[in-house]
């Protein structure tokens, strides 16, 4: 079973509204969970990284959010725009740094 | 500076043949990763590297075979292509392993196709 689960599998979503994606894991013990944002056709590129400590991260319009102790963080995507189509995956590092890989949310921005 | 490049970026190939990817990374990373992604899943890690003439089993090895004779490129062989080893594969490099805030860097892709 996937230590690492994301939902929805998939959204659509006008340009200019906020969406939220899920992540949760069961991967113990932790280290630090990132988000990266993969386009179509190309590798995965890193969004936020966050240690246990940190309950917020933002970079641009991007705002990962974590609850350690629920095993639970979101990415909340702001103002949306038609670039923002893509897989978001959220990755989540257990011991010696390995690392588990969601499935991903796909994304789709709408004109 | 490019980063992570992969080469070929399509292949296509029949079952029973054999084939190298080739991953370069001009970051001076000591780490580096081979993976693989299928559609519904997440990326599976196949073999790894810690440091030039170091390889390591992950999580899905079996076919798969690995060199690291220089820093900057790590070698992913397949020697008798299966249908199942159809997947898109991804090479990652990193300074350290992902503590902290460190991060894997990804090459472009290499999507496979075996017949």
């Amino acid at each position: 079973k996937n230590q690492v689960e994301q939902s929805p599998q998939s959204l659509i979503i006008l340009e200019g509204k906020n969406c939220t994606l899920q992540c949760n894991y069961t991967v113990s013990p932790f280290s630090n969970l990132r988000w990266y944002k993969q386009d179509t056709g190309r590798g995965p590129v890193s969004l936020t990284i966050m240690t246990f400590s940190e309950n917020t991260k933002s970079n641009g319009r991007y705002t990962a959010t974590l609850d350690a102790d629920t095993k639970q963080s979101s990415l909340h995507i702001t103002a949306s725009q038609l670039s923002d189509s893509a897989s978001y995956i959220c990755v989540v590092s257990g011991s010696w740094g390995k690392l588990q890989f969601g499935a991903g949310t796909q994304v789709v921005v709408t004109p | 500076n490019a980063g992570v490049t992969q080469t070929p970026k399509f292949r296509v190939l029949k079952t029973g043949q054999s084939m190298t990817l080739l991953c370069a990374q001009d970051m001076n990373h000591e780490y580096m990763y081979w993976y693989r992604q299928d559609p519904g899943m997440g990326l599976r890690l196949i073999h790894y590297s810690v440091g030039e003439g170091t390889t390591a089993k992950g999580e899905v090895p079996d076919g798969y075979n690995v060199s690291r004779l220089k820093k900057q490129n790590f070698l992913l062989g397949l020697e008798s292509a299966a249908p199942s080893q159809t997947s898109v594969y991804f090479c990652a490099s990193s300074s350290a392993p992902g503590r902290g805030t460190d991060t894997q860097y990804f090459g472009p892709g290499t999507r496979l196709t075996v017949l």
